[in-house]
């Protein structure tokens, strides 16, 4: 089966730098993308790898590595809004997106 | 309108009932896509629909369908609804060109089913 792995929670500090992790498993790889959903609202999309390595806008980063199947999102300068649910998803070779269940970040001042 | 509206906000519906979700997107985009998102699991497709005229089952499409008149419209349906059923929908719509085809969420509709 098809399987995307992530923390459930997590808990930094304002200022402070934070990774997430994503580890992966699916039938075909065509993308990774990370999404930012804060409470109640829509997710919003931060980021797209399909190469290996780094990926940066901003305060935000994100890696990927296709043959270990994972890829994380650092995020740095850590601010209260960034207080949120990070969400990874893969496009398989259907070309459709399969997500993980999401990383809650909070930020504690 | 900019992006993607949904309708309704919420809804309490009681079981046995049909229900029409609305999304509609102004930004000309080929592919439409219905998920639902339940605590705990992760964004689960529903049905999509690659252009006008043409839709797909997703992941968990029993209970539901979908209609793909235009471009800008794209309602779900539940055709008798269920306790199960009750979730929070997004509807989301992607250029559906190559590349990173992103796709872009509405504000979502909180949907309880008793």
């Amino acid at each position: 089966g098809q399987n995307i792995d992530q923390p459930t929670e997590m808990t930094a500090t304002e200022g402070a730098i934070v990774q997430i992790n994503c580890t992966y498993q699916t039938s075909g790889f065509n993308g990774l993308f990370w999404y930012q959903q804060h409470a109640g609202e829509a997710p919003t999309f931060l980021s797209y790898n399909v190469l290996d390595g780094l990926e940066e806008k901003g305060r935000f980063s994100s890696f990927l590595s296709r043959s270990k199947g994972y890829s994380y999102l650092l995020l740095k300068e850590l601010q209260m809004k960034d207080s949120a649910s990070y969400l990874c998803a893969v496009r398989d070779s259907n070309y459709q997106l399969i997500w993980g269940a999401g990383t809650k970040l909070i930020i504690k001042p | 309108i900019a992006g993607i509206t949904q309708a309704p906000t919420s809804q309490i519906l009681a079981a046995g009932r049909r229900m029409t979700l609305r999304c509609t997107q102004d930004m000309r985009h080929n592919a439409m896509y219905w998920y639902r998102q339940d605590l705990g699991l992760g964004l689960r497709l529903i049905h999509y629909s690659n252009t006008a005229g043409t839709t797909g089952k997703g992941e968990v499409p029993d209970g539901y369908s979908v209609s793909r008149a235009n471009t800008d419209d794209f309602p779900l349906t539940l055709a008798s609804a269920v306790p199960s059923q009750t979730s929070v929908y997004f509807c989301a719509s992607s250029d559906g060109a190559g590349g990173p085809d992103t796709q872009y969420f509405g504000p979502g509709t909180r949907l309880t089913v008793l």
